[in-house]
């Protein structure tokens, strides 16, 4: 059993391009969440998916963000046209259902430059 | 590989009982280690440690780091059922975190 997998491990954009950060959670888990951590802060949900549902996006920005989990493949959060604010990393945990305790990836740490 | 494993996995206990969660951790590079409640979504942050020997305290619960055994604990004493939550520890040995699998605690009235 790999976890939940995150890639890439880093990833620098240009303002303006879009990033694309990937997740692939635990075999057997159906619900993934992904998290923002700002510098010196701590860990922001952003939004709660299950396989092709989005539950919970409140914690995203209006403009510029999105996320799906299809049916095959991994989660993907996309931020289009980033701007140096969007530099944090970005953590994915999933879960079996809403019960039990999350696993954590490693990240994925965006820089914005 | 970075490590951090946290035990118990969960744990049923009481009001009115302490309880100390253990986190161990391996990693190559030291910054801090972190924990968190985690009650529905997001986790909230509780502390951070980065000094061996120095407790920090917030209220009913406590947390103190030992760097040179690799490991930390969390206290909560006179737990209530407002405690029931997961605890994640995490370590942070560069730029990244590594997160434990965290321990379920459910505290019965």
């Amino acid at each position: 059993n790999a976890g939940v997998m995150q890639n890439p491990r880093h990833l620098v954009r240009r303002r303006g391009q879009e990033a694309r950060l990937r997740c692939s959670p635990m075999k057997g888990h159906s619900h993934v969440y992904w998290y923002r951590q700002l510098p010196e802060e701590g860990l922001k949900f952003m939004v709660y998916l299950q396989k092709e549902n989005i539950i919970d996006e409140s914690g995203m920005p209006k403009e510029r963000f999105s996320a799906e989990f299809p049916k095959e493949g991994p989660s993907i959060l996309r931020i289009q046209q980033v701007v140096r604010g969007d530099s944090a990393a970005y953590f994915c945990a999933s879960s079996p259902d809403r019960r039990s305790g999350y696993t954590f990836g490693s990240g994925t740490r965006l820089t914005v430059v | 590989e970075d490590k951090v494993v946290q035990s118990p996995l969960s744990l049923v206990v009481h009001e009115g009982d302490t309880v100390t969660l253990n986190c161990s951790y391996e990693v190559t590079n030291f910054r801090s280690l972190l924990w968190y409640k985690q009650e529905k979504k997001a986790p909230t942050f509780l502390f951070m440690l980065t000094s061996s020997g120095i407790e920090k305290k917030s209220g009913r619960l406590s947390s103190i780091l030992d760097k040179k055994e690799l490991f930390s604990i969390l206290n909560i004493t006179a737990t209530q059922t407002g405690d029931s939550a997961v605890y994640l520890c995490a370590v942070e040995p560069n730029n990244d975190m590594r997160f434990g699998a965290g321990t379920r605690l459910t505290v019965k009235p």
